[in-house]
Order: C-alpha cells, then structure tokens, then sequence
C-alpha cells in the first residue's frame, strides 16, 4: 500500500535562513506528488507538484521540490524564509482512481520561524 | 474563480445527532473529494465522485457516513448518529482534471 512519511513533526528555523523539509513515499509506480500548506484553521493550499519530466519543480511563495527516484524523496526547499511561512507542510502522494486521483498525506511538518 | 467553498465552517453537535456538510466546488470541476482530518494528522481519504458518481469510498466510510453529489455540482456529507470519535475537520476537494486538487476551507466539527 501507498505510504509517505515526513520524518520531521516540527521544525524551527529563524527568519532569512533556508529550509528543507522531507518527505519519503512508498508506491510501485510513478507517483503524482504535492505539497500542501495549511494555515491553522484552514484547508490546504497547494505550493507544487510533481507529475514527470524535469525532476526539480518551482512552486508558489518561492518553494522548490526535487524528486528523486532513487530515494523515493521528493523534498521540499526554500532558500530563505519569512516569517509568513510559518503553517503547516503536508506532502501527498496521488494514486489514479476511477479517473480521479486520491491523495494519500503524510502527518505533516510543522514550521515555526523565529524572528 | 471563487474557489471551493464549504458549508458550515463550523458545527458543535451531541452524540447520536445527524448532521450534513455541503460543498460547493469550483464551476466545471467535475472532480470533488472527501477527506477527514484529526487533530495531529494528515487529510484521510473518504469518497470521489465524477460527475454525480459515486466511484471511490474509503473503508473510512462506515455505514453512518453517506455522500452525495445529485447533479454533478454541489455534494453533501451526512454523518448519522454521530459518536465522538467523528470530531474532525471534514475537507472538500476539487479537480478539473485527475491530477490537481483544490481544497475548501473546510468544516470543523466537534461530537459533544
């Protein structure tokens, strides 16, 4: 069965400094892969997504993911953070149903940045 | 684009209570989803439908649980004789195509 596993329940970076959050999945073929954000009390927002072809993607806020077959990772970056990013990161794996696709979420991370 | 929006956002209920979510997904979405979400976790998968068809549920999805999505526009999730365990932030999706969804704000419910 499809799984995704994000290792790091919180993570604390200051303001300005670059983040990586991780995400591993477990899934037989190619994945569809997300990243969500979530504010507190609010639904999902998606940042980006993976579906094939250039294995590094751009997506919204200036958050990156790079897909790495190998590892069966798909982590997600910022090159400095604000203080706005603090929410939080759920990443999800899509598995093609009935001409839909369902998302299996990992338990997500939660981001606190210190000013 | 008005986004996917959710009725109510809100709903404090007793035990054994039956209550109805609805959701409105984005005009010519023919894709709309259902996922729970408990305190400290990821959304859940709960049903898909295509159109008006019902054509996923979860095993999530007791017997208490119903969806529907008449005319292939707006869906409502009933939850009969709710029990505690039910407290969750219930989620809507919706997709115009397989791959992307788009989530409502969501309804909060709390199971007294």
């Amino acid at each position: 069965a499809q799984s995704v596993t994000q290792p790091d329940i919180h993570i604390t970076v200051s303001e300005g400094a670059s983040l990586e959050l991780r995400c591993n999945y477990s899934y037989g073929a190619t994945p569809y892969l997300f990243w969500y954000v979530q504010s507190p009390g609010q639904g999902l927002q998606l940042l980006l997504k993976y579906f094939s072809g250039d294995t590094l993607v751009q997506g919204i806020k200036g958050f990156e993911a790079e897909f790495k077959r190998s590892q069966s990772s798909f982590n997600l970056r910022k090159p400095s953070v604000h203080w706005s990013d603090a929410a939080e990161y759920f990443c999800a794996v899509g598995i093609p149903t009935g001409g839909g696709n369902k998302l299996t979420f990992g338990t997500g991370t939660q981001l606190k940045v210190e000013l | 684009d008005t986004g996917v929006s959710q009725d109510p956002r809100h709903k404090i209920t007793k035990r054994g209570q039956n209550v109805t979510f609805r959701c409105d997904p984005i005009s010519e979405h023919n894709r709309l989803y259902w996922y729970r979400q408990t305190l400290g976790q990821g959304p859940e998968f709960l049903t898909y439908f295509q159109n008006e068809a019902q054509l996923e549920k979860s095993r999530l999805l007791s017997d208490r649980f119903s969806a529907e999505r008449p005319k292939g526009s707006f869906s409502t999730l009933e939850i009969q004789r709710t029990e505690q365990g039910d407290s969750a932030m219930y989620l809507c999706a919706s997709s115009p195509k397989q791959e992307t969804q788009y989530f409502g704000p969501g309804t909060r419910l709390l199971v007294l």
